[in-house]
C-alpha cells in the first residue's frame, strides 16, 4: 500500500464543474504539497500546507492533520486545468509522492 | 523567468554510453533534488543535496551519480545507461527541507537506444 494515496486516479469533467481530488497519507509529515504536471513533464508547485486551508485563484487546498487527509478543489473548471495533479507529503527532504490524478476538463 | 533550468530537454543515448543531465537554479536554494519519473508513475527521489551534503536514497542504483560543484548547478551522471533507465528526470529545489515550497525544472526526457 502506497503511503500517499490519491483518488480518483482519473477524472473527466465538463467545463465549469467543481472538482475535488483527495489525498490520504499514512506517514508523519511536516507539510503536504499539491503539484500540477502538464503533458511534457514540467511540474508546478500549487500549494504547500501543514494546516487549515489555502486559496489561490480558483484553487483551494485543505488539510485535516488528525484525519491525515487533504483535498484539492478547483472551482469553475476550465480545459486549461487539464493536467495530472500530484500530492506529496514528507519531511526532511524525504517526500513521498502519490501516483497522481489525471484530470481532463472538456469544453 | 525560468528559475530551475534543466538541459537538455530531450536526451537520447545508447545503451551503456555515459550521459550527464544538468540542472541550474537562480533561486540560491540550499536543497537540490533529482527525481526519476517513469511513465504513469510517481516521481521517485534518487538523491538530494543540502548545500554540499549529499544524501543518496538507499535504493538508488550505483549506476547513478551526482555532482554539485556550486550552489547553482547540479548534475546527474548515469554511468552505463540501461533500457530501464529511460524516464523523465526532474530536478527540483527548495530553500530548506520538505516544509519549503518546491520549484521544479521542466525535466529531461531520456531515451536509451
Amino acid at each position: 500500500k502506497n503511503e500517499v494515496e490519491q483518488s480518483p486516479q482519473n477524472l473527466t469533467a465538463q467545463e465549469g464543474e467543481f472538482i475535488t481530488i483527495n489525498c490520504s497519507y499514512s506517514v508523519g509529515i511536516s507539510a503536504l504539497h499539491w503539484l500540477q504536471q502538464h503533458p511534457g513533464g514540467g511540474i508546478v508547485s500549487l500549494f504547500m500546507l501543514s494546516s487549515g486551508k489555502k486559496k489561490h485563484g480558483r484553487l483551494i487546498a485543505t488539510i485535516n492533520i488528525q484525519e491525515k487527509h487533504s483535498s484539492l478543489h478547483i472551482t469553475a473548471s476550465h480545459p486549461r486545468d487539464s493536467a495530472v495533479y500530484i500530492c506529496a507529503g514528507g519531511s526532511q527532504g524525504n517526500l513521498i509522492f502519490g501516483k497522481g490524478t489525471k484530470l481532463s476538463v472538456k469544453p | 523567468d525560468a528559475m530551475v533550468i534543466q538541459n537538455p530537454r530531450y536526451q537520447v543515448t545508447q545503451f551503456g554510453k555515459p550521459v550527464t543531465l544538468s540542472c541550474s537554479q537562480t533561486l540560491n536554494h540550499n536543497v537540490m533534488y533529482w527525481y526519476q519519473q517513469k511513465s504513469s508513475q510517481a516521481p521517485k527521489l534518487l538523491f538530494h543535496y543540502y548545500d554540499k551534503d549529499f544524501n543518496n536514497e538507499a535504493d538508488t542504483p550505483d549506476n547513478f551519480q551526482s555532482r554539485r560543484p556550486n550552489t547553482s548547478f547540479c548534475f546527474l551522471d548515469i554511468r552505463s545507461p540501461g533500457l530501464g533507465d529511460a524516464a523523465m528526470y526532474l530536478c527540483a529545489t527548495s530553500r530548506g527541507w520538505a516544509n519549503s515550497p518546491l520549484h521544479f525544472g521542466n525535466g529531461t526526457r531520456l531515451t536509451v537506444t
